[in-house]
């Protein structure tokens, strides 16, 4: 089965400039989430969606950063305006419930680097 | 919070070699344990999980205990290949079923 796609795979942009990252999940999973990975760290969750509704974005800084499922497929995160701290690998990921974390499936990320 | 804490790297090994990665966790209930690896260009992919106290969870060769006692879910292999060079996430589930992760470590094995 196809993966969980995502693009670009680089971004390189300065500062206060706009951004935004596309994630298709795997067909069929319901939950998908945004990690946010930057260098030397693990990655961090920033948001998790169930369908089109959010369930957790406690830790997503919403004064730059936002995140939509439209129609419950494919998400969209963006960024505006951004910093220097957030030059970081975004990854997507999928899993079918969001429970199962066993079954949770991630993408190769996008490396975004903030001039 | 909830916390795990993993060896720094690289950790560098011959071929063969006998492999640890040793992690450490914090947390207040009973979590779920896991092993993700990083291969280089690819996506985070899970290696082994371990659900309770003393389960042990095994995969291409890799295995790890639940140590409740001393809250720790060291990585170790008998002997390493090329090929499991990557980086190495430990990682538990919080209370809320979100997965903290730990650092990683980068395992870099030479021919």
């Amino acid at each position: 089965e196809a993966g969980v796609a995502q693009s670009p795979r680089y971004k390189i942009i300065e500062k206060r400039q706009s951004v935004a990252f596309w994630c298709n999940p795997i067909s069929g999973h319901a939950t998908l989430y945004w990690y946010q990975q930057i260098l030397g760290q693990g990655p961090k969750l920033l948001i998790q969606f169930q369908n089109n509704g959010v369930v957790d974005d406690s830790q997503l800084p919403k004064d730059r950063f936002s995140a939509e499922r439209l129609k419950g497929v494919d998400s969209t995160l963006k960024i505006q305006p951004a910093k220097l701290e957030d030059s970081a690998v975004y990854l997507c990921a999928s899993s079918l419930a969001g429970g199962v974390l066993e079954k949770l499936f991630f993408g190769s990320g996008t490396q975004l680097s903030v001039l | 919070g909830d916390s795990v804490t993993q060896m720094e790297g690289p950790v560098t090994l011959s071929e063969e070699a006998f492999l640890t990665i040793n992690c450490t966790y914090t947390a207040t209930g009973y979590p779920s344990l896991f092993w993700y690896v990083q291969y280089p260009g690819e996506g985070l992919q899970l290696l082994l999980k371990a659900t309770k106290a003393d389960d042990k969870g095994s995969n291409k060769g890799f295995e790890a205990t639940y140590r409740k006692e001393t809250t720790s879910f060291h990585l170790e292999k008998g002997s390493v290949q090329v090929s499991d060079s990557a980086v190495y996430f430990c990682a538990l589930s919080d209370p809320t079923n979100k997965l903290i992760f730990g650092t990683g470590t980068l395992l870099a094995v030479q021919p």
